[in-house]
């Protein structure tokens, strides 16, 4: 069965640091989300990507981050300048195109900043 | 936006017993899943379920859709089942297809 595969699976970085996740989403997916849950609390949506454009983000997606489709493969979520409460479990998804289909979620990337 | 709430919040059971969680939305939904978190922080899908009922082994899941309520059912549990149980949903209202978590049910497996 097809899976959204994340790298890294844990990433440690200094405050200020720029850190970049990647994310190669399923193949015949047209949509792609990044979520992130800060330890013990729940998921939260940061944007959703359609069409090579930001189509929703929410409150918590600033000017801090930035995401990016760079090749027919990839997925990006670049952190411009880290800081502490970014620390996080952070989780590529993604889902089909035709009609409403299921979010298909990656084994996610724990970033840590110290 | 839409509001998910779970419930119980958390959940003690020794191993073999049944357990049933509970996820009210306050929103017309076009997409709900249920997940399971491992200890190892993955989000296991459960269930496919915008309405009806579904089985898959010891679990199945039911959703209301038109009183706005799912329902996960564990059967004869193990302690590998332990870990957040989550339900998330899509709200119909609108263009957006993200989904919205609710704050999970912290399940216990007792040997």
């Amino acid at each position: 069965e097809p899976e959204v595969t994340q790298t890294p699976s844990h990433q440690v970085t200094q405050m200020g640091q720029e850190v970049i996740l990647r994310c190669v989403p399923i193949s015949n997916h047209l949509y792609f989300y990044w979520y992130r849950q800060i330890l013990g609390q729940k998921v939260e949506f940061l944007v959703s990507f359609y069409n090579n454009e930001i189509s929703e983000k929410s409150e918590i997606f600033d000017d801090q981050f930035s995401v990016e489709r760079p090749d027919g493969s990839n997925f990006t979520l670049k952190i411009r300048s880290t800081k502490l409460e970014d620390s996080a479990m952070y989780f590529c998804a993604s889902s089909g195109g035709v009609g409403h289909s299921p979010l298909h979620f990656g084994n996610g990337t724990r970033l840590t900043v110290t | 936006g839409i509001q998910v709430e779970q419930s119980p919040p958390d959940l003690i059971l020794q191993e073999g017993a049944n357990s049933t969680l509970r996820c009210n939305f306050s929103d017309s939904v076009n997409n709900l899943q249920w997940f399971h978190q491992n200890p190892w922080g993955q989000l296991i899908n459960l269930f496919y379920i915008p309405s009806g009922t579904k089985q898959n082994g010891r679990l199945s899941a039911t959703t209301v859709a038109t009183e706005r309520y799912s329902l996960l059912y564990i059967s004869s549990s193990q302690t590998t089942d332990s870990g957040v149980y989550f339900c998330a949903v899509g709200a119909s209202s609108g263009s957006a297809r993200q989904l919205t978590f609710g704050s999970g049910t912290q399940l216990t497996v007792l040997p």
